[in-house]
């Protein structure tokens, strides 16, 4: 069975530094694997999608790699702002009754300090 | 972009009552999911449906059901509202295969007094 975890549960930072979060799975036989932000209150906002072929993605200041043999992925986070405070969740593809249903990390909430 | 639409973004209502929270997409996606989130829970799967009147138990259906009469649309349903229904219903929809992802809702907040 499938499990996600993410390393660490929170994360407090100031302003202007690089950060990396952490996704840890059981199963390394996935599709792909994507990133999400949650805002208080909100829902899930996709980040970024990385198919099992690729090894990174990249969208501004936001970069993540895919390990699929160590079952590992990390978010990088360059110069983080106040406005990235947010909780992050990662995901991964489980196949079950028909179709391919996402199984969630409980997410790392981060805190950026201006 | 592919836009997921909840019907409501809070919700109060009455132990005993029915409830239907809607979720509609736009980009024709075969794949719809209801899932609730709870703190220190994580995002726990509902229901889901792969098609047009196909449904498939997740993980906590205990006290829910779901329609999905339209293929753009799926309901989800609490026969008879419990306080331990209260939390936030988060609806998420994908494409047909294994390298897509989830575009999510913007979620509805149900209270349950």
């Amino acid at each position: 069975k499938q499990e996600v975890t993410q390393i660490p549960a929170a994360l407090s930072v100031p302003e202007g530094e690089n950060l990396v979060l952490n996704c840890s799975f059981t199963d390394s036989a996935i599709y792909n694997l994507q990133w999400f932000r949650q805002d208080p209150g909100k829902g899930l906002t996709s980040l970024l999608l990385i198919q099992s072929s690729q090894r990174e993605q990249t969208s501004g200041r936001l970069n993540a790699s895919l390990d699929k043999s160590s079952g590992r992925s990390t978010l990088y986070i360059a110069a983080s702002q106040p406005g990235d405070s947010a909780t992050y969740l990662c995901a991964v593809p489980s196949w079950t009754s028909g179709t391919y249903k996402y199984i969630f990390g409980t997410g790392t909430r981060l805190k950026v300090l201006a | 972009d592919v836009k997921v639409t909840q019907s409501s973004r809070y919700l109060v209502k009455r132990t005993g009552e029915k409830v239907f929270l809607e979720c509609v997409q736009d980009m024709d996606h075969e794949n719809m999911f209801w899932y609730r989130q709870d703190p220190g829970l994580g995002l726990r799967l509902i229901y889901f449906s792969y098609d047009v009147k196909m449904k498939e138990k997740g993980d906590i259906p205990e006290g829910y059901s779901v329609s999905r009469e339209k293929k753009e649309r799926f309901s989800l349903i609490l026969e008879s509202a419990s306080t331990n229904q209260t939390s936030m219903y988060l609806c998420a929809s994908s494409e047909s295969g294994a390298t897509y992802g989830y575009t999510f809702g913007s979620g509805t907040r149900l209270t349950v007094v």
